[in-house]
Order: structure tokens, then sequence, then C-alpha cells
């Protein structure tokens, strides 16, 4: 059966340090993979997708990035984070090649920085 | 792009009764409507979705309606219990073979079933 990885599941950082957050998926290939935000209270904003090794698409601009070196790993980085950035981090993974288009999704990360 | 809108931002009923949620869609090409029930500090896990060829869906006490015409669609509890109690999401997607399936979701309604 297929299973997603994401840690880790807390952070607190302070402003202006690095970010790097991961997730893996086990038990499929080629998936869709994605990342969103819930900022508290809030909805799930979609912040970057791929469909493959190295393609990856950012849906708002912001002070993060997300690069796929492997067919199941997902990272989410950031070189200086903001207060902004606080939230909590959610990576998904979709079935390619499918009429499926539901999500999986991980355990999240929540961050907090201060 | 598309843009999900979700009403009642919270709700509560009584143990026992309905809950109904409601949400709009803009895109007229969406074609996959997935619920999403999220915890407090819980993951999002799909409860029921429905595809655009189909008008309703039921699994026991939910079930999921959609009007493509007026482009809404609507989430329905029967028989509410405590273990209902979340906050739920709705979203929609023009799903495409072969390519990435972008979820824009509404903002949530927090549902509270109170004894």
């Amino acid at each position: 059966s297929q299973t997603i990885h994401q840690w880790p599941a807390t952070l607190v950082q302070p402003v202006g340090s690095p970010l790097s957050l991961e997730c893996t998926v086990e038990g499929t290939s080629n998936p869709n993979l994605y990342w969103y935000r819930q900022a508290a209270g809030r909805g799930l904003q979609l912040l970057f997708y791929s469909v493959g090794i190295g393609q990856i698409s950012s849906e708002v601009p912001q002070n993060l990035s997300a690069s796929r070196p492997q067919d199941r790993q997902f990272i989410l980085s950031s070189k200086k984070l903001l207060l902004s950035d606080s939230g909590f981090y959610l990576c998904a993974w979709s079935v390619r090649g499918t009429t499926n288009y539901g999500y999986t999704f991980g355990s999240g990360t929540r961050l907090t920085v201060v | 792009g598309e843009n999900v809108e979700q009403h009642p931002s919270t709700l509560s009923v009584q143990e026992g009764d309905s809950a109904v949620i409601k949400c709009t869609y803009s895109d007229s090409a969406s074609n996959y409507f997935p619920w999403y029930k999220q915890e407090l500090g819980k993951r999002p896990q799909l409860i029921i979705d429905i595809r655009s060829n189909v008008g309703e869906k039921k699994d026991q006490r939910i079930a999921v309606t959609l009007n493509k015409t007026a482009k809404h669609f609507s989430l329905h509890i029967t028989e509410t219990q405590p273990e209902d109690s979340a906050v739920y999401f709705c979203a929609a997607t023009t799903g495409i073979t072969g390519t990435a399936s972008k979820l824009t979701f509404g903002t949530g309604t927090r549902l509270q079933v109170t004894l």
C-alpha cells in the first residue's frame, strides 16, 4: 500500500533562518506531488506541484522554493524565513495517468517562525 | 483560475440532526469535487467525492450532490454524531489524465455536534 511521510512534525525557527521540509512517498511510482500551506484557521493554499523529477510549478510568488530530486521525494525550502511563513505545511500526492484525481495528504509540519 | 466558495464557516447541530455544507465553483470545466475532513491538528482526509457526470453520491450517512448548471455542490451528513465534529473542506479541479490535478479548496466549515 502507498504511504506518505512528512517531517519534521513541528518546527520553531527564527526569522531569517533557512528551512527544509521533506516529503517522501512509498509504494507508488511517478506520483504527482504537491505542497500546500494552511494558515491558522484558514483554508489550504497550493504552493507548488510537480509531475516529475526536476519539474516544479509554482502557484504563488513567495519566499519559498521546492525541489524534486527523486521520483518520490519532494522538498520545500527557504533561504530566509519570514514571520508570514508560519503555518501548517502539508505535502500530498495523487496518482498520475488515471482519472483518480484525489489527494492523500501527509501528516503535516507545523512551522512557527519567531 | 478556479475559485471555490464555501458556506457556512461554522455550523453547530445537535447530535442526531442533519448538517449541510454548500460550495460554489467558478470554472465550468471542473469535473472532480472531493470533500475532506480535518480533525484538530491532523491531516485532511478524503471522505467522499463526486465527478461531473454524476448528480449524487452516497456513502452511509454522508452524501454529496452536484448541480453543474448552477455550479454548486453540497455535503449532507445525516444522524450526526460527536465524532463528526471537525473542519470540512470542499474542493474542485479540472482533472486531466496525465497531468497534476490542482485542487482549489474552499475556506472550510467548522462543524460542531453537540450532545
